[in-house]
């Protein structure tokens, strides 16, 4: 079965700054899609950014980006410029291409933006 | 286009009773997943559903069953509701199962 593990609970930033979030994964399978959804107080859960496995070249969204690292398993994701808008709890999730919806999330990471 | 609705948002229930949730997935989109949200236990996988048909189910009780119709509105039930089952139950849509899913405000259910 896969897994998804987020190892920071909590994080800080300062407006306008750069933060990172981390995620690592285990899994037998060689392809699957990997994502970062976002969840602020209001609880809607929303798409931040996509991955597909078997494409090298790291996904970005404006002023969101990830680090995908196949081999050892990561999905690290970079938010620049950060606003206090980006506050809210952040969750890495992997899905199987095999024909199923099924998202395996971590356990979150709940992101402050300091002003 | 309006994004993915789920009715009732807020319930209050007793143990022992069962309830039943609503989810009205975006236009045109024919994929359908629920997802149980506690503190304990985070996100949770409950089922999947695709043109009227489950074709996926996580590990939950047989309490928990759902449905899809044929305009693709799905509805979740819990029989015998347990104080472990207050949760923020999620809904979520895509185009079909290669799309990514976009999710619903959820229905936050109590159990006394």
């Amino acid at each position: 079965a896969q897994t998804v593990t987020q190892s920071q609970p909590e994080m800080s930033v300062q407006e306008a700054e750069t933060v990172t979030l981390s995620c690592t994964y285990d899994t037998s399978e060689s392809d699957y899609y990997l994502f970062w959804y976002k969840q602020p107080p209001s609880r809607q859960m929303i798409l931040v950014i996509r991955q597909e496995a078997y494409k090298q070249q790291n996904a970005t969204e404006n002023r969101f980006s990830v680090n995908f690292q196949k081999a050892a398993k990561s999905f690290s994701l970079k938010i620049s410029d950060s606003q206090l808008g980006d506050a809210a709890m952040y969750f890495c999730a992997y899905r199987s291409v095999k024909g199923a919806q099924k998202l395996v999330f971590g356990q979150g990471t709940r992101l402050t933006i300091n002003p | 286009k309006a994004g993915v609705t789920q009715t009732p948002r807020y319930l209050i229930k007793t143990r022992g009773q069962q309830v039943t949730l609503s989810c009205s997935p975006i236009s045109g989109h024919r994929s359908v997943s629920w997802y149980q949200q506690t503190p304990g236990q985070g996100l949770q996988f409950l089922f999947e559903y695709f043109s009227e048909t489950q074709r996926n189910k996580g590990n939950f009780p047989g309490r928990f069953s759902g449905r899809q119709f044929s305009n693709s509105r799905s509805e979740m039930n819990v029989s015998t509701l347990e104080l472990g089952d207050s949760a923020l139950y999620l809904c979520a849509s895509s185009l079909n199962m290669e799309y990514e899913q976009y999710f619903g405000p959820g229905t936050r259910l109590t159990v006394t």
